[in-house]
């Protein structure tokens, strides 16, 4: 059974930092490209960025491109996101989901992460 | 990339059939289309329902469709049964970088 299991949320004031982990299991890891993505409250939801099987390309959304770093571990079958300068508008549930061909076919339950002084 | 574009919001009564559009998708230089559509209940992650504008995953039940024309993409569901009723977001990949369409919300009256 395909399982995403995201940690590492919680509360971080404005400015400050967040990791957040997805442990991965049920399937080769390493064989599948990754995304995060996030919902603020209330809102619809937004892909946040992509990283390749290898960990060799990298893409962000604008509104992350900077300040957010996503990276893998495919030796621990792990995702990871960094979030440094965290604004108030990074406030929501994080989603980690795998990439088949060109849909996500299984996501994670969700990490909160709230930026709040 | 912007959104793509939903109706807010759509209702119908068990047994009727309720289409969401979606609207700024587009195919690639094959010619090939990349739209997936999501259900997402209250407090639940997302779930793909459909994929590649017209396939289902398995266990979803082909009370669900997609449709696309140009580029406006379409999900039809069917028999509208009680449980249908949450959020659904449609969304374009291209490999790499995915846009989300802006949700809708489905009512079962």
């Amino acid at each position: 059974e395909v399982q995403l299991v995201e940690s590492g949320g919680g509360l971080a004031q404005p400015g400050g930092s967040l990791s957040l982990s997805c442990a991965a299991s049920g399937f080769t890891f390493s064989l599948y490209e990754m995304n995060w993505v996030r919902q603020a409250p209330g809102k619809g939801l937004e892909w946040i960025s992509y990283i390749s099987t290898t960990g060799m390309a990298k893409y962000y959304a604008e509104s992350v491109e900077g300040r957010f770093t996503v990276s893998r571990d495919n030796t621990k079958n792990s995702l990871i996101l960094q979030m440094n300068s965290l604004r108030v508008e990074d406030t929501g549930v994080y989603y980690c989901a795998r990439l088949h061909f060109y849909h996500l076919d299984f996501w994670g339950q969700g990490a909160l992460v709230t930026v709040s002084s | 990339q912007s959104a793509l574009t939903q109706p807010p919001s759509a209702s119908g009564s068990p047994g009727q059939s309720v289409t969401i559009s979606c609207t700024g998708t587009s195919s690639d230089a094959d010619g090939n289309n990349y739209v997936s559509w999501y259900q997402q209940h209250p407090g639940d992650a997302p779930k793909l329902i459909i994929f590649e504008v017209n396939k289902r995953p398995p266990g979803v039940p082909d009370r669900f469709s997609g449709s696309k024309s140009v580029n406006t993409a379409s999900l039809t569901v069917s028999g509208l049964q009680a449980e249908d009723e949450g959020d659904y977001y449609c969304a374009s990949n291209a490999g790499t970088i995915s846009v989300f369409g802006t949700g809708t919300k489905v009512t079962v009256l």
